[in-house]
């Protein structure tokens, strides 16, 4: 596709399951983004990956976030045992490279946590 | 201090006016300056990207750098309804690879 790919949309989940949410960035972009937007709030910075480099985690809230990604392609981003304060907009972004280029969003997953 | 500032608003500005949408940062090593739109419920949208002082035009939007008074400004001319959104500044510290974002103003333009 042309545009980052997020799924899925919208996930509604109970307190205490795990979820996965999925990134795919434009084809070519070697960095990718995870951030989590929280209703009314900005964009809260959560992990970045550049190629095969070792990722920034700094900004996963707690062990219970975790992601991964299969070399210049798709990530996955993990919550365990999902709490309700983990409701939010997590969104994905792509660059190609890092530093000076403009980053492209998805659409975002909307997670709920009822 | 906020690394990115902006003020939160709202900015009501009539249609048809200019609207002008200011940000301040804080590390003088900042090389890399985006304007992003967010409308409600929807993901963020580059609308410009600016790198040396001066002014950059793109349609009806101009941005404007000034990096020895750390700030970058939006302006939006023949302002329409349809612009009415949140605009995000985000700011490249140098020899860094990540954005650092304001936390955003929003924008409502009257008809």
């Amino acid at each position: 596709g042309a545009g980052v790919s997020q799924s899925p949309s919208n996930k509604v989940t109970e307190k205490g399951k795990d979820v996965e949410l999925r990134c795919d960035p434009i084809s070519g972009h070697t960095a990718l983004y995870w951030y989590r937007q929280r209703l009314g709030q900005g964009l809260e910075f959560l992990i970045y990956f550049q190629g095969n480099s070792a990722p920034d985690k700094s900004g996963l809230p707690s062990d219970r976030f975790s992601a991964e990604r299969t070399g210049e392609s798709v990530s996955t981003l993990t919550i365990q045992r999902t709490q309700q304060e983990d409701s939010a907009v997590y969104l994905c972004a792509s660059s190609f490279g890092p530093s000076n280029q403009p980053q492209h969003f998805g659409d975002g997953t909307r997670l709920s946590i009822l | 201090q906020k690394e990115v500032e902006q003020n939160s608003g709202p900015l009501s500005v009539p249609e048809g006016a200019i609207a002008s949408l200011n940000c301040t940062y804080s590390d003088r090593g900042s090389q890399s300056f985006f304007w992003y739109r967010q409308y409600s419920g929807k993901s963020p949208e580059l609308i410009m990207s600016i790198y040396s002082n001066g002014d950059k035009e793109d349609g009806r939007f101009t941005a404007q750098l000034n990096k020895a008074s750390q700030y970058v400004s939006l302006l939006i001319r023949d302002s329409q309804p349809s612009d009415s959104a949140t605009y995000l500044c985000a700011v490249n510290r140098d020899s860094n690879y990540q954005l650092i974002w304001g936390a955003g103003t929003k924008l409502i333009i009257k008809p």
